[in-house]
């Protein structure tokens, strides 16, 4: 597609249930990336994909997060066992070389997670 | 540690006049900077970048910033603002050494008729 896509656009919740936020980045783009929004907040790094490997998961809040992303293309982002604290928007970008913050980001529209 | 800091929560504008976002910044070496505006219910979209070169940065939508290493600073212009610029800005930068950019934590424009 001509921009990253992502998917629910809104997701409501009960706490302790699992939920699972796909990402589509740009057609090409070897890099990935997932963020945190609170409400009011900066973006929170989450984690970062080169291709299929995740270098960096220093930004896992907790081993309730977890994320997988296949070849170049679809990336998943699954929070088990959600807790309130987890209520976001959680960003996805994408840019098209592999890992360098001088890179352009192109973020998605996010997802708006609610937990109950 | 590497930083960006926007000290401005709220900043309020009348339609028409001018405006300057701020942002500074905290790295040893020469940063990248980028400023992305997100309009409610929407993703981040970049408004323009620095990398080196030309110290005063042209953007999108009559949006400029220039690049002040004496005061580590570089801050988001725009003549004159229209009601659509109504928006959270996010300053963003990184360095040679690192592969993800440190967010600011954003500062919300509110414009009056």
């Amino acid at each position: 597609g001509a921009g990253v896509s992502q998917s629910p656009s809104n997701k409501v919740t009960e706490k302790g249930k699992d939920v699972e936020l796909r990402c589509d980045p740009i057609s090409g783009h070897t890099a990935l990336y997932w963020y945190r929004q609170r409400l009011g907040q900066g973006l929170e790094f989450l984690i970062y994909f080169q291709g299929n490997s995740a270098p960096d998961k220093s930004g896992l809040p907790s081993d309730r997060f977890s994320a997988e992303r296949t070849g170049e293309s679809v990336s998943t982002l699954t929070i088990q066992r959600t807790q309130q604290e987890d209520s976001a928007v959680y960003l996805c970008a994408s840019s098209l070389k592999t890992g360098n913050s001088a890179d352009t980001q192109y973020f998605g529209p996010g997802t708006r997670l609610t937990v109950l | 540690a590497q930083s960006v800091t926007q000290p401005d929560i709220h900043i309020t504008v009348s339609e028409g006049a001018s405006l300057e976002l701020r942002c500074n910044y905290s790295y040893g070496a020469t940063p990248y900077l980028f400023w992305y505006v997100q309009s409610p219910g929407q993703g981040l979209q970049l408004l323009l970048k620095y990398f080196s070169g030309d110290t005063l940065v042209q953007g999108i939508k009559g949006f400029e910033a220039e690049f002040k290493r004496s005061q580590s600073s570089f801050n988001l212009r725009k003549p004159s603002v229209h009601w659509s610029d109504a928006a959270e800005y996010f300053c963003a930068g990184g360095s040679g050494g690192s592969y993800i950019p440190t967010f600011g934590r954003g500062t919300s424009l509110i414009v009056h008729p």
